[in-house]
């Protein structure tokens, strides 16, 4: 069992760039979960997929973020443009139905 | 709203000495409750959860915690600590209709240091 897999795992951009947030879900999982985690304002969801369909997308920050599963194994977060408020670590996370969440280790981003 | 309250932000216990951490809950329903435990530079693990039937529940490594619907609470308890238990710990509740392992609500987090 690999675990969820992130990448990067460092992220270091200009205020102003693209930036693309990748994940690859445990094989067989069913649903995925952007998470985001900032010393002011904790853990917070920012969107979930159930069956590659996204299902609650209301903690996307605001319309700079997207996020995509165009299949079971990956899914892709964006910021277009970043800023420096964005600076962050962005968690995936996977789960089969009702069970728990298996976490991958993260990507920290920087942006300057 | 669903909300989670870890009071300590931060405990220090010497190696060998039991631990609580604290717990606290806002929920409508029949709360799905979780605890998880997260290494510098490291994603969250989960150490132990909540569904349903007996309110003790056990965890990994050597950890567990216990539901007190009356309280509102799930404190995570470990009899003996290691010096590898130091770490920060989230509590959580899950939001979700659908899916009670995956919506969750986090709590602020409590950093754990293990004095020698």
């Amino acid at each position: 069992d690999a675990g969820v897999i992130q990448s990067p795992r460092h992220e270091v951009t200009e205020m102003g760039q693209e930036v693309t947030l990748r994940c690859k879900p445990i094989s067989g999982h069913n649903s995925l979960f952007w998470y985001r985690q900032t010393m002011m304002r904790g853990l917070e969801l920012l969107i979930y997929f159930n069956n590659n369909v996204p299902i609650d997308d209301s903690g996307m920050p605001e319309d700079r973020f997207s996020a995509k599963m165009p299949n079971a194994s990956f899914s892709t977060l964006k910021i277009q443009p970043s800023e420096p408020r964005d600076s962050a670590v962005y968690f995936c996370a996977s789960s089969l139905n009702k069970s728990p969440l298996h976490f991958g280790n993260g990507t920290r981003l920087t942006v300057t | 709203a669903q909300s989670v309250t870890q009071p300590d932000i931060h405990i220090t216990v010497s190696e060998g000495a039991s631990l609580e951490l604290r717990c606290n809950y806002s929920y409508g329903a029949t709360p799905y409750l979780f605890w998880y435990v997260q290494s510098p530079g490291q994603g969250l693990q989960l150490l132990l959860k909540y569904f349903s039937g007996d309110t003790l529940v056990q965890g990994i490594k050597g950890f567990e915690a216990e539901f007190k619907r009356s309280q509102s609470s799930f404190n995570l308890r470990k009899p003996s600590v290691h010096w590898s238990d130091a770490a920060e710990y989230f509590c959580a509740v899950g939001a979700g209709q659908h899916n009670q392992g995956g919506k969750l609500i986090f709590g602020q987090g409590t950093e754990l240091s293990v004095k020698p």
